[in-house]
């Protein structure tokens, strides 16, 4: 009964590839994040869906690209890798006015890029 | 716009010693405060919250928080370490109004206990 998955767990791929981190929550929420956490631990925002529309878009490089398909999912695909983004990627979820904001992770998605 | 400050990268405590680590946030509106909990190769998970109501908010394992406005603080304790408490932990904020409900989060604080 996972609440908020992500697919794959762990990706380690070379420079220059593309790659797609998937995330999936059965929360019926309707607002989607996607986080990023560096080497150092330090979490920030990357972008959130609100019902498959974007809403925070922090400044990150247009080789990430957010997609959600509908409001129970928000990959995140990536071109051109680069070493820099290396990190482990967490999706969460919330539901606007309910529990007060509380954003539900998934497990994180660790890229090593080569 | 929010910011988090946890002070203290890395806090070691003796098991059964008295837990504390210290968070401070700046807000532009009457903030919603979390502690989050990361044990290693895992996601976050929720330790207790913050909205409205009672300042001193009580969450799983023991921890507590007390949301103290005139010190914009929100330090979390636990009466007595246990060894099972080593983990990161992570303070963050959210604002109470506005659409852009994103988290803004501390720079985490990882919890040693000793033997």
């Amino acid at each position: 009964d996972t609440a908020v998955s992500q697919t794959p767990k762990y990706l380690v791929t070379q420079m220059g590839n593309d790659k797609s981190i998937k995330c999936e929550q059965n929360l019926g929420h309707d607002t989607m994040y996607w986080y990023k956490q560096d080497s150092k631990k330090f979490l920030k925002i990357m972008f959130s869906y609100n019902n498959k529309e974007l809403i925070i878009n922090e400044t990150v490089p247009n080789r990430f690209s957010p997609k959600s398909p509908d409001k129970a999912h928000l990959n995140l695909h990536i071109n051109s890798l680069e070493l820099g983004d290396s990190a482990v990627y967490f999706c969460a979820s919330s539901q606007p006015g309910l529990a007060k904001e509380t954003q539900y992770f998934g497990p994180g998605t660790r890229l090593l890029v080569l | 716009a929010q910011s988090v400050t946890q002070l203290g990268s890395h806090v070691s405590v003796s098991e059964g010693a008295l837990v504390l680590l210290r968070c401070n946030y700046s807000s532009s509106v009457p903030p919603y405060l979390f502690w989050y909990v990361q044990y290693p190769n895992q996601g976050l998970q929720l330790l207790l919250k913050y909205t409205t109501g009672a300042t001193l908010v009580k969450g799983i394992n023991g921890f507590e928080a007390e949301f103290k406005k005139s010190e914009t603080s929100f330090h979390l304790t636990k009466p007595s370490a246990h060894m099972s408490d080593a983990a990161e932990y992570f303070c963050a904020v959210t604002l109470s109004s506005g659409s852009a409900r994103q988290l803004t989060f501390g720079s985490g604080t990882q919890l040693t206990v000793l033997p």
